[in-house]
């Protein structure tokens, strides 16, 4: 499975975007790229993912550069609440399970300042 | 709809001591996930179900820690003996795993576990 890169902390202004990058140079074509963030204390929580395209929900807009190999996560007005562990990982689907596999990294510690 | 379910949410034992951990996925998924989070790091797989067969446990310390999910439903995670190092939180997941665009993971609050 490839392995994803992130910076170990970001801070934040409230009400700012917030912009968190995730290196993937390794990944296959048949790899999706999710997110998922951790707030103490919480088990992770789905954000978004995409495959190749860029997306957009009620949470966040994930960009996808078009080698697939870098993807940022971008929460448009980003508040306190915000402040989380954000963990990018990309996820084989194997194809006679229908299961996928992922591994995840360490993280981006994302601090919304005041 | 309801979450993961986890039960306990704290656990302490001793060393050499034996704990179980349980698990209630969201009602319909058939993928199953135990995960080790140690303070600072992110979750790490242990075993990985589909239904009620293991796809993946190769992360999983056979000598010590077993986990079965009977009936394809709810799963327990056993540690037998417990050792200092086994501290950490136990998150459970479950996917609908109809393929990789609906292989979203949904996370139960964790069971944290101390050792001493």
């Amino acid at each position: 499975d490839a392995k994803t890169t992130q910076p170990p902390s970001m801070d934040c202004a409230e009400g700012r975007a917030a912009n968190l990058p995730c290196n993937h140079s390794t990944i296959s074509g048949n790899e999706y790229v999710y997110w998922y963030r951790q707030i103490h204390s919480q088990g992770p929580q789905y954000i978004i993912h995409g495959l190749k395209n860029n997306e957009t929900n009620e949470m966040a807009s994930l960009i996808i550069t078009e080698d697939r190999k870098s993807s940022t996560l971008i929460l448009p007005h980003a508040t306190l609440r915000d402040t989380a562990v954000y963990y990018c990982i990309v996820r084989v689907a194997h194809l006679l399970t229908n299961a996928g596999k992922s591994t995840f990294g360490d993280g981006t510690t994302l601090t919304v300042k005041p | 709809e309801a979450g993961v379910a986890q039960s306990p949410r704290y656990k302490i034992i001793e060393k050499r001591q034996s704990v179980a951990f349980w698990c209630n996925p969201i009602s319909g998924h058939a993928t199953l996930y135990w995960y080790q989070q140690i303070l600072g790091q992110g979750p790490k797989l242990l075993i990985q179900f589909q239904n009620n067969g293991v796809v993946d446990d190769s992360q999983l310390p056979k000598d010590r820690f077993s986990a079965e999910r009977l009936k394809g439903v709810d799963s327990t995670l056993k540690i037998q003996p417990a050792k200092l190092e086994d501290s950490a939180v136990y998150l459970c997941a479950s996917s609908l795993a109809g393929g990789p665009t609906t292989d979203t993971q949904y996370f139960g609050p964790g069971t944290r576990l101390t050792v001493l």
